[in-house]
């Protein structure tokens, strides 16, 4: 079965940095991707990885581990914009297999 | 460029009813994709199409629910009947031939809701 598990809600200040887990458990691995929602609106795409260690795209980073099945998303000098939920999804992969299994995803809330 | 885009972003209908739901994937992407999300859970997956085929179909819930890309354009995701449980946020998403880590692209969801 697929399985990835995210914590419901955090909170964080302005300026500060923050770190959004992830982990999972799927029959597959063809990648991990981070989402950025705001209410109301389309996710919004973050960030891939598909081998182990970390991506950075400014503010944003992004790490694997598959021998761990953990992720982590990290968010530098927070910005009350950033508040959103934030989505993880794996493809499980599989022959023309790409769909993406989604965790329930993190609502962030920002503080000044 | 114009995104993912989807029609109509709020629908409320009847139990019993039918709704048909569009999306115009982003210009050139062969894969299009129907998620869904419905009240306090995750986004999942309905199906995928390469161009005007199913790729992948082994979300979809039952067969009240019908998607169509004649053309290998836009999409449409009928419900007919609408039951009560099917109320949720209907998103279609795109991405580029291959896949490698290609982007996949989200529209703003169609927001339905059976009474």
């Amino acid at each position: 079965g697929q399985n990835i598990d995210q914590p419901t809600e955090m909170t964080a200040t302005e300026g500060a940095i923050v770190q959004i887990n992830c982990t999972y458990q799927t029959s597959g691995f063809n990648g991990l991707f981070w989402y950025q929602q705001h209410a109301g609106e389309a996710p919004t795409f973050l960030s891939y990885n598909v081998l182990d260690g970390l991506e950075e795209k400014g503010r944003f980073s992004s790490f694997l581990s598959r021998s761990k099945g953990y992720s982590y998303l990290l968010l530098k000098e927070l910005q009350m914009k950033d508040s959103a939920s934030y989505l993880c999804a794996v493809s499980p992969g599989g022959t023309g297999r790409r769909a993406l299994t989604f965790g329930s995803g993190t609502r962030l809330q920002v503080q000044p | 460029e114009a995104g993912v885009t989807q029609f109509p972003s709020h629908s409320v209908i009847e139990k019993g009813q039918t709704v048909t739901l569009r999306c115009d994937p982003i210009s050139g992407h062969d894969n299009l994709y129907w998620y869904r999300r419905v009240m306090g859970k995750e986004i999942k997956f309905l199906l995928h199409f390469v161009k005007e085929s199913k790729q992948d179909e082994s979300g979809m819930p039952n067969n009240r629910f019908l998607a169509e890309r004649t053309g290998g354009t836009y999409s449409t995701l009928k419900v007919q009947p609408a039951e009560l449980e099917d109320s949720g946020v209907y998103f279609c998403a795109s991405s580029l031939r291959g896949f490698s880590g290609n982007t996949i692209y989200f529209g703003e969801g169609s927001w339905l809701t059976v009474v």
